[in-house]
């Protein structure tokens, strides 16, 4: 099977940057997913990498690089309401989902 | 809006008692998916239908089912609920065409509570 590994927890203080990095195994790469999870809610669509490099959208900016089968969700000007799970999901070669357990990222003031 | 519905929201039953749970899209997306997630735990994928093509992952247990009588309507149904089914039930579909980023949409999920 193909195993996805991400911190369980990870805090950071409000105003600062945080890194949440994610690795993965090569075979069958089609794709890197990074998605937001409030308590008791529904994941939310952050990001997808495809090829290597830096997608940035706003605070927040996803980083790919394939060869080393390794991405990192990075979130700047942190928020209170960024508090959440992280969860970073593969895409296999039959276009499903291998997910992460998730990386809860606690914001302090 | 375009969205992922689904119902209800929290669903408490019985042990052993059969429930169905609900999801529709007006996304018109050719994919949709069953997950099941327990806390802190990643979403587990049950199944999913491309089109009107049933996958079954090989780890789902024969409990549950699941049914799409249209592209926009798909249903779980767990046929005798054990306190171990207890969890989210979440519902995402997406557009699977061989390029782009087909990124799944989730509906809200429902919570099943097994008592």
């Amino acid at each position: 099977g193909q195993n996805i590994d991400q911190p369980t927890e990870m805090t950071a203080t409000e105003g600062a940057i945080v890194q949440i990095n994610c690795t993965y195994q090569t075979s069958g790469f089609n794709g890197l997913f990074w998605y937001q999870q409030h308590a008791g809610e529904a994941p939310t669509f952050l990001s997808y990498n495809v090829l290597d490099g830096l997608e940035e959208k706003g605070r927040f900016s996803s980083f790919l690089s394939r060869s080393k089968g390794y991405s990192y969700l990075l979130l700047k000007e942190l928020q209170m309401k960024d508090s959440a799970t992280y969860l970073c999901a593969e895409r296999d070669s039959n276009y499903q989902l291998i997910w992460g357990a998730g990386t809860k990222l606690i914001i302090k003031p | 809006d375009a969205m992922v519905i689904q119902n209800p929201r929290y669903q408490v039953t019985q042990f052993g008692k059969p429930v169905t749970l609900s999801c529709s899209q007006t996304l018109n997306h050719n994919v949709m998916y069953w997950y099941q997630q327990k806390s802190s735990q990643a979403p587990k994928l049950l199944f999913h239908y491309y089109d009107k093509d049933f996958n079954n992952e090989a780890d789902t247990p024969d409990n549950f089912q699941s049914r799409r009588p249209n592209t926009s309507f798909c249903f779980l149904d767990i046929r005798s609920p054990g306190l171990g089914d207890a969890a989210m039930y979440l519902c995402a579909t997406s557009r699977v065409t061989g390029t782009g980023d087909n990124e799944q949409y989730f509906g809200p999920g429902t919570r099943l509570t097994v008592t």
